[in-house]
């Protein structure tokens, strides 16, 4: 069966300070791969997608990167942080655009 | 233009009451697909059920029920006799063949309350 872990579960930063949050998927090959941000209390906003190694699309451009090194690796990055990155990162995968999506546990992060 | 409206922010059911959630889309897609997910307060999305545009037929499982209807473009969420189990925010979401390649579109949520 397939997996996918996020960590950290939880981070507090200080606004300008560096990020790196981590999606793994275990199970499978090729998936496509997501990130979402959650602010409170609102949906979903897709940030980044993939479709293989190397291959991003951005969604939103912003002070956010995203880069996938290995096939079911996904990394969410930020040289530095804005009050209004705090919120709920999801990451998750598919097998096909078209199939559904299954979310990693999240990761919420507190800029101050 | 892909969109996904949940016009109910929330919604507050007494347990065993029965609770229908909305969800409307708009797409000038032929081939579509709809989908349901979970929030528990955990925060974990949980996926519940997928839907092609050319499969109208309602589909129930266990005390949930999907109501499809391609003339009012409406994708509806039933639950019978609630639990408090339930509690938690339910996102609807679309994409289609032209939506732009590999990203859905979700609704922004409707949360359920289910009191004991």
């Amino acid at each position: 069966s397939q997996t996918i872990h996020q960590w950290p579960a939880t981070l507090v930063q200080p606004v300008g300070s560096p990020l790196s949050l981590e999606c793994t998927v275990e199970g499978t090959s090729n998936p496509n791969l997501y990130w979402y941000r959650q602010a409170a209390g609102r949906g979903l906003q897709l940030l980044f997608y993939s479709v293989g190694i190397g291959q991003i699309s951005s969604e939103v451009p912003q002070n956010l990167s995203a880069s996938r090194p290995q096939d079911r690796q996904f990394i969410l990055s930020s040289k530095k942080l804005l009050l209004s990155d705090s919120g709920f990162y999801l990451c998750a995968w598919s097998h096909t655009s078209w199939n559904e999506q299954f979310f990693g546990p999240g990761t919420r992060l507190t800029v101050l | 233009a892909q969109k996904v409206t949940q016009a109910q922010t929330e919604i507050s059911v007494v347990e065993k009451e029965d609770v229908t959630l909305d969800c409307v889309y708009e797409t000038r897609d032929t081939t579509y697909y709809l989908f349901w997910y979970k929030q528990p307060p955990s925060g974990e999305l949980v996926f519940l059920i997928r839907r092609n545009s050319f499969d109208e037929q309602n589909e129930i499982s266990g005390r949930y029920s999907w109501n499809f209807q391609k003339s009012t473009s409406s994708f509806n969420f039933t639950i019978t006799a609630s639990q408090v189990v339930d509690s938690a925010v339910y996102f609807c979401a679309l994409t289609g063949t032209t939506s732009g390649t590999y990203k859905y579109i979700f609704g922004t949520g409707t949360r359920l309350k289910v009191l004991a």
